[in-house]
């Protein structure tokens, strides 16, 4: 069956701190998407970002990358340098080829203290 | 641009009065649409899914459901509100084409309470 799981439920850092949030999935899809997404405590989901399952590069966005690796079925999320405004729940999701839905993870919720 | 909105922001009703939230999206065509429920401090459940006017998927049987009247538009129902209900509701939109495959983009939400 299709699962994300985030184990970490809930993570504090201070100000300037690196965190990264775990992401592990399960699928028997060949083909799959992963998702991130920033929930800010205005409740709105914002997307991050969106990587294939062929494509293990890792990505820099500013002060976010991304590392996908399939070996061990994870995509984690890691913050460089983070800022209060970085205090949100973070979700991980993954594509269901079969049910055409995105699976979604529990959640991580991160706080920034300044 | 595209951009997704969603009314009311919030809500308290009654138990056992009915429900209307809607979602409509503009900048885009045949979005596939999305109905999701995030109960305080948990994660996303799918509640209803949309690829078409009048084409609705519903995940988890309950006492809500949903309408596509127009290809923008998305209405979530229910007839009497029970406790459980109470909730924050997020509307979401992703590209026509499979649904799994695109990002969604999600509305600002409804914030339900029951009482």
């Amino acid at each position: 069956a299709q699962k994300v799981t985030q184990a970490q439920t809930e993570i504090s850092v201070v100000e300037k701190e690196d965190v990264t949030l775990d992401c592990v999935y399960e699928t028997r899809d060949t083909t799959y998407y992963l998702f991130w997404y920033k929930q800010p405590p205005s409740g709105e989901l914002v997307f991050l970002i969106r990587r294939n399952s062929f494509d293990e590069q890792n990505e820099i966005s500013g002060r976010y990358s991304w590392n996908f690796q399939k070996s061990t079925s994870s995509f984690n999320f890691t913050i460089t340098a983070s800022q209060v405004v970085d205090s949100a729940v973070y979700f991980c999701a993954l594509s269901d080829y079969n049910t055409d839905k995105l699976i979604f993870g529990t959640g991580t919720r991160l706080q920034v203290f300044p | 641009s595209q951009t997704i909105h969603q009314w009311p922001a919030t809500l308290v009703q009654p138990v056992g009065s009915p429900l209307s939230l809607e979602c409509t999206v503009e900048g885009t065509s045949n979005p596939n649409l999305y109905w999701y429920r995030q109960a305080a401090g948990r994660g996303l459940q799918l509640l209803f899914y949309s690829v078409g006017i009048g084409q609705i998927s519903s995940e988890v049987p309950q006492n809500l459901s949903a309408s596509r009247p127009q290809d923008r538009q998305f209405i979530l129902s229910s007839k009497k509100l029970l406790l459980s209900d109470s909730g924050f509701y997020l509307c979401a939109w992703s590209a026509l084409g499979r649904g799994s495959y695109n990002e969604q983009f999600f509305g600002p939400g409804t914030r339900l309470t029951v009482l």
